[in-house]
């Protein structure tokens, strides 16, 4: 059993479009995470939520809307995308200790690539 | 100044040999660290995690952590071609912030 899944893994989509990721997790986690990948490697935190309560928002366009309806799920949602976005996106969790200490879960990620 | 450094390699050695990974970092605050390793197209997985100075073994891994210096180490001994991965450091004092990755492969 996958313990943090996400889908899809891959997206190819056109500039503009809207897109959805998924993430699912079944670790009994109260904290859960959206992290972006850049071609370098950079992974950056992007989102964090606890108990379904938004507790970071990093600098973001606000045409990316994350989503938690309930502690085991976290969807992201994307508006008119564009090129920057092309990257690979990652979903984690932690209990709620695991925040501060670091040790997160992460799903196989969803490669998006906007063309 | 990144709060995180890490140099991305690609760095290649033969198998066996003893590998040592880095990262510097510039803020006080960091409490806990942490090495993840990431395969090809795969999420991060935790692979060490130390709270603190001082030195914590795993096997043929050992993590080194030197607060004065602001100075991380892992540590791999008789590197076999399954550790080539991406191996990223990651620091907290209440927020996550990795560094960027060092890209290893261990050649047969």
């Amino acid at each position: 059993d996958t313990a943090v899944s996400q889908t899809p893994k891959y997206l190819v989509t056109q500039m503009g479009n809207d897109k959805s990721i998924k993430c699912e997790q079944n670790l009994g986690h109260d904290t859960m995470y959206w992290y972006k990948q850049d071609s370098k490697k950079f992974l950056k935190i992007m989102f964090s939520y606890n108990n379904k309560e938004l507790i970071i928002n990093e600098t973001v366009p606000n045409r990316f809307s994350p989503k938690s309806p309930d502690k085991a799920h976290l969807n992201l949602h994307i508006n008119s995308l564009e090129l920057g976005d092309s990257a690979v996106y990652f979903c984690a969790s932690s209990q709620e200790t695991g925040a501060s200490t670091g040790e997160l879960f992460f799903g196989e990620g969803s490669r998006l690539t906007v063309l | 100044q990144k709060e995180v450094e890490q140099d991305p390699g690609p760095l290649s050695v033969p198998e066996g040999a003893i590998v040592s990974l880095n990262c510097t970092y510039s803020n006080s605050a960091f409490q806990y660290f942490m090495w993840y390793r990431q395969y090809s197209r795969k999420g991060p997985e935790l692979l060490m995690y130390t709270y603190s100075s001082g030195n914590k073994e795993d096997g043929r891994f050992t993590a080194q952590v030197d607060k004065s210096s602001k100075y991380i180490s892992l540590f791999i001994r008789d590197s076999q071609p399954s550790d080539s991965a991406t191996y990223l450091c990651a620091m907290s004092g209440g927020k996550l912030i990795f560094g960027q990755g060092t890209e290893l492969s261990v050649k047969p």
